[in-house]
Order: C-alpha cells, then sequence, then structure tokens
C-alpha cells in the first residue's frame, strides 16, 4: 500500500512550451501533495504544497505563475511547468501522506524534463 | 532557524561491512524518517520513528530515534551493491501536513 505514481517519468520540450506532470496516490487518499525539484547531485528541494480544493501553498522563491499547481481530487496534484525555459530542466518529484500510514511520506518516482 | 546535519557526506565500503550514519537537529523532532534515494528515483521510505528512544530494524537495516528527539542513526549490516544511493533523514515540519525539508544526505558506495 500507499504507492505514489508520477506521469511522465521524463519528458523533453522545446523552449517556450508548457509540460504538465501528474501525481497520483493509487491507494490511498491525499489531501495533501508535495512537489519538489533536485539538481543534478543535490538534495531535494520542497516547492509548493498542494491541498485538494484550494490553492497550493509555494516556498520562498518558486513562481507560482510558472509552476501551476492543481490538486482537483483526493489521488491527483498536477504540476504545470509554463513556457519552459533550459534552466526549468530538473528532475521533479511529488510526494503525498495519507491512509493507514499517518505520519509517514511517500515519493513517487519522480519526472524528468529536460528542456531544449 | 532549525538546522539538520547528516554524517558523513559520503562513505566509500567493501560489500560485507556494516555502516552507520547519523543525523542531528538542533529542534526536537516528533517523527523521524530515513529515506534511501536510488539514481534517477524518487526516495523511498525506509524506516519510521515515532518516539524517543525507539530502535526499529527493517532486514538489515536498523535505526534508532535518539533519547533527546534531537538525533537519528541508521545502520546497514552486511552491505551489498544494491545499498548504493543517498541516504535522507528530513526535518519535519507544518503540523498534520508533513512537510518534508531534505538536508544533503550521505552518499554511500559499496564495492564488490
Amino acid at each position: 500500500g500507499a504507492v505514489v505514481s508520477q506521469h511522465p517519468s521524463w519528458v523533453i520540450c522545446k523552449s517556450g512550451t508548457s509540460v504538465k506532470i501528474e501525481c497520483r496516490s493509487l491507494d490511498f487518499q491525499a489531501t495533501t501533495m508535495f512537489w519538489y525539484r533536485q539538481f543534478p547531485k543535490q538534495s531535494l528541494m520542497l516547492m509548493a504544497t498542494s491541498n485538494e480544493g484550494s490553492k497550493a501553498t509555494y516556498e520562498q522563491g518558486v513562481e507560482k505563475d510558472k509552476f501551476l499547481i492543481n490538486h482537483a481530487s483526493l489521488t491527483l496534484s498536477t504540476l504545470t511547468v509554463t513556457s519552459a525555459h533550459p534552466e526549468d530542466s530538473s528532475f521533479y518529484i511529488c510526494s503525498a501522506s495519507g491512509g493507514s500510514r499517518t505520519g509517514e511520506l511517500f515519493f513517487g518516482e519522480g519526472s524528468r524534463l529536460t528542456v531544449l | 532557524g532549525q538546522q539538520l546535519n547528516q554524517s558523513p557526506q559520503s562513505m566509500f565500503i567493501q560489500e560485507g561491512e556494516d555502516v552507520s550514519m547519523n543525523c542531528t537537529s538542533s529542534s526536537i523532532f516528533n517523527t523521524w524518517l530515513w529515506y534511501k534515494q536510488d539514481p534517477g528515483e524518487g526516495p523511498v521510505l525506509l524506516i519510521a520513528l515515532y518516539k524517543a528512544g525507539e530502535l526499529t530494524s527493517n532486514g538489515r537495516l536498523t535505526a534508532q530515534f535518539g533519547i533527546t528527539r534531537k538525533d537519528s542513526f541508521l545502520n546497514i549490516s552486511a552491505s551489498i551493491p544494491s545499498d548504493v544511493g543517498i541516504y535522507f533523514c528530513p526535518s519535519r515540519s507544518g503540523g498534520s501536513n508533513y512537510k518534508l525539508t531534505f538536508g544533503k544526505g550521505t552518499l554511500l558506495t559499496v564495492n564488490p
């Protein structure tokens, strides 16, 4: 139990286009999901907290108009990188908590974005 | 603000050896979670600790929550090549939101 899945696992896009990444909790309901990004050989940096049915809470320095987050259901959150540029290339990882194992946070497999 | 330190930053060991890594915090933790991240993958939860002094095992892994709630260690016994990866012990805040803040982690390399 407590499986979190991301899609796509990798994506390559042209500069200026928008890319959507999905994060699903497969066997539990997640009222809160988190989005992280990770640059090569660096740690995970929290971008935003996604709350079901309400606006996301962004960390300082993260542009909310650049990284659109939607949490329309208890099992799905999406991150859209708008007007992507090469510097947005990164590894994006979502996480969720919920189900019977309260207090624990489970991560998706990650999505590798490369912007040309 | 809260400071989280992981040590060592990296370790190179031979297959079969035991390894220990630890985390210390400037603030008290209510929960301590240990994760492992393989290259190109998301972190995987290894062990969750909830009580001060708690000692928990998961196969060859053993972790303990310090009595002061400001530190924790993770031991891996009889290491194998697939133990290679980065080990994290993120700090947790935000009450019920379980927001995690990651440190730099410990990079483990196991030589066959």
